[in-house]
């Protein structure tokens, strides 16, 4: 059974700090991870990382996948309290499919 | 470009009650997704459509849950009888389906479920 694990499931740091999100997975034919950001209403989009872009940055934040451990981190630098969210780790296998990790909670106090 | 539609926002049901949400996806994605996302977790899969062909619904507990995308545009989700447990957000997610490439879900602003 196709499986994603994220840690840690809660991180309260304060406005300023850097955090990093992990992201495990377990699935087969492997296609894509995505990361996405969820506040109270729908999971918004991140990032993509396939086997031929295995790195991204956007701003602050930026993601890498490591194919050989089966895993990604997201980064957050200079943390600001409009980054607290939820953030989603997915990954994608055949057909399109996306298994979701539970989710980490962070929450960015000024 | 609008996004994914979903209607309604909150429903407050009792159990054995039916309920039905209803979503409209990015104009010219053919992939639909309906996910279930209980307080805590992550979004479950429920059932996903190409076009108007079911692709995977193997997580649609189907004794009461059934849904449809009969034009291959919008879609229903249904839930006969409810249960407590299905209070949840239901989301719905579209893509444009390319064949080679995991393509980008795009996710509507939920349907929140109670069951009481």
């Amino acid at each position: 059974e196709d499986k994603v694990v994220q840690s840690p499931l809660s991180l309260v740091v304060h406005e300023g700090d850097t955090v990093t999100l992990n992201c495990s997975y377990e699935v087969t034919n492997f296609r894509s991870l995505l990361w996405y950001k969820q506040e109270k209403k729908a999971p918004t989009f991140l990032f993509m990382l396939t086997s031929s872009g295995i790195e991204k940055k956007s701003g602050r934040l930026s993601s890498i996948l490591d194919k050989k451990e089966l895993s990604s981190i997201l980064n957050i630098t200079a943390t600001q309290t409009g980054d607290s969210a939820i953030y989603l780790c997915a990954v994608g296998g055949g057909a399109q499919k996306l298994v979701f990790g539970q989710g980490t909670r962070l929450t960015i106090n000024p | 470009e609008a996004g994914v539609a979903q209607s309604p926002r909150y429903k407050i049901i009792e159990k054995r009650q039916s309920v039905a949400f209803w979503c409209n996806p990015i104009s010219g994605h053919a992939t639909l997704y309906w996910y279930q996302q209980i307080l805590g977790q992550g979004p479950k899969l429920l059932i996903q459509f190409q076009n108007n062909g079911v692709v995977d619904d193997s997580q649609l507990p189907k004794d009461r849950f059934s849904a449809e995308r009969l034009k291959g545009v919008d879609s229903t989700l249904k839930i006969q009888p409810a249960k407590l447990e299905d209070s949840a957000v239901y989301l719905c997610a579209s893509s444009l389906a390319a064949e080679l490439y995991q393509e980008t879900q795009y996710f509507g602003p939920g349907t929140r479920l109670l069951v009481l």
